[in-house]
């Protein structure tokens, strides 16, 4: 079945680096990709649409000169976390789907970010 | 705005108990539902999808979910719980407009007592 592979798992990193995450759908082409947000106890929060070969499209409350999203292939999208604060702390997930509007998302395993 | 709802946020069942978690959503227009399960330590997988035909919907591991529309409901169901279905379920809408923007409701966590 569809896989889609979310590096790094983990990250510890110091307030004011960035930190890149990587999304790749392994079996499939996504042109559409999600990056999500899980807070503790509260549900997925959508941050951005990841769209192959164009501008990502945020959400509002999402700064998008503070997550960039760059798309450039059908299989990989990723996001960087620019100048990390420890209030950027959370677990970051991302999902594909391929070019049917009807096909369910797939879930990376999620990267818990760790801002110190 | 278009949201999703899970009425519960915590569910403790004995194993062989029955299970129904309720989801609604906000949207008039045409929608595709989706229920994902989350085991610990795992990642979000799809449990079943509601596209179009019978509302009554059957999925992975037992599970069962029943599209009302006239209620805007998506409940998930199974009859006999067991102590690995222990996980956090999301219930989850595509409104079919065209986009490919997916709400999730917050999530119901449930633990099966062994």
């Amino acid at each position: 079945g569809a896989v889609v592979s979310q590096h790094p798992s983990r990250v510890i990193c110091k307030s004011g680096t960035s930190v890149k995450i990587e999304c790749r759908s392994l079996d499939f082409q996504a042109t559409t990709m999600f990056w999500y947000r899980q807070f503790p106890k509260q549900s997925l929060m959508l941050m951005a649409t990841s769209n192959e070969g164009s501008k990502a499209t945020y959400e509002q409350g999402v700064e998008k000169d503070k997550f960039l999203i760059n798309h450039a292939s059908l299989t990989l999208s990723t996001l960087t976390v620019t100048s990390a604060h420890p209030e950027d702390s959370s677990f970051y997930i991302c999902s594909a789907r391929d070019f049917s509007l009807n096909s369910p998302l797939h879930f990376g395993n999620g990267t818990r970010l760790t801002v110190t | 705005a278009q949201s999703v709802s899970q009425h519960n946020h915590h569910v403790i069942l004995s194993e062989a108990a029955s299970l129904e978690l309720g989801c609604n959503y906000s949207y008039g227009g045409t929608v595709n539902l989706f229920w994902y399960v989350q085991y610990p330590g795992q990642h979000l997988q799809l449990l079943l999808k509601y596209f179009s035909g019978d509302p009554l919907v059957k999925g992975i591991k037992g599970f069962e979910a029943e599209f009302i529309k006239s209620k805007f409901s998506f409940n998930l169901r199974k009859p006999s719980v067991q102590w690995s279905d222990t996980a956090e379920y999301f219930c989850a809408v595509n409104p079919n407009t065209g986009g490919f923007k997916t709400i999730f409701g917050a999530g119901t966590r449930l633990f099966v007592k062994a």
